[in-house]
């Protein structure tokens, strides 16, 4: 089973500011890699897919990239609905989902 | 929109159907997805359902208590867990989607065993 491991597994930081959180796979999953926001008591919102394409109607402050094991989700000048749980997933090999970052005040 | 069937408390041993039902009847998507969260915990793949052929695939840790099936008329698809364990207390997903992604979420179910 390919392992997701997200760092950090928390971040606080203040609306305006950007947040980069960190998704390393156990072994190569190319670019099979979605993010997934989920706010609490919520289910989780779909983001973007191919490691770095956003899904229809979420704004371009969310940026994806990487490759192979190394991933980053960047959000620029969060607002106070991205405080949220991020989590990473690769579906490259079966599905599987990282840990989770929290994104906090 | 997914629409998820209510809360359920099972004993150990007992079995559980979750419906998750598109609204208009239909899902708009390839797949159905199931994903299970325990409190505090990450996200845990259960198993998928290619909607136009019935295709299933379970996850290795659910296969053999897990059943995944869909009703194209009402455009509803069903989970069941048999030989339920305190384990598998969770908030259940269903998300329409591709066998790869999610892309539109349930709003969850929570299953309970208890005895």
């Amino acid at each position: 089973e390919i392992v997701m491991t997200q760092s950090p597994a928390s971040v606080s930081v203040s609306p305006g500011e950007s947040a980069t959180l960190s998704c390393r796979a156990s072994q190569g999953v190319s670019n099979f890699v979605a993010w997934y926001q989920q706010r609490p008591g919520q289910p989780p919102r779909f983001l973007i897919y191919g490691a770095s394409t956003r899904a229809t109607g979420v704004p371009d402050r969310f940026s994806g990239s990487g490759s192979g094991t190394e991933f980053t989700l960047t959000i620029s000048s969060l607002q106070s609905e991205d405080f949220a749980v991020y989590y990473c997933q690769q579906y490259n090999n079966g599905l599987t989902f990282g840990g989770g970052t929290k994104v906090e005040i | 929109q997914l629409v998820q069937s209510g809360p359920e408390v099972k004993k150990p041993g007992a079995s559980v159907k979750v419906s998750c039902k598109a609204s208009g009847s239909k899902f708009g998507s390839s797949s159905v997805q199931w994903v299970r969260q325990a409190r505090g915990q990450r996200p845990e793949w259960i198993g998928w359902i290619v909607l136009g052929s019935g295709y299933t695939n379970y996850a290795e840790k659910v296969q053999g208590r897990v059943t995944i099936t869909r009703d194209r008329s009402t455009g509803t698809a069903y989970m069941e867990l048999t030989s339920l364990r305190s384990e598998d207390t969770a908030v259940y997903f269903c998300a329409a989607g591709t066998t790869m992604v999610m892309q539109v979420w349930g709003g969850g179910t929570t299953v309970i065993v208890s005895s």
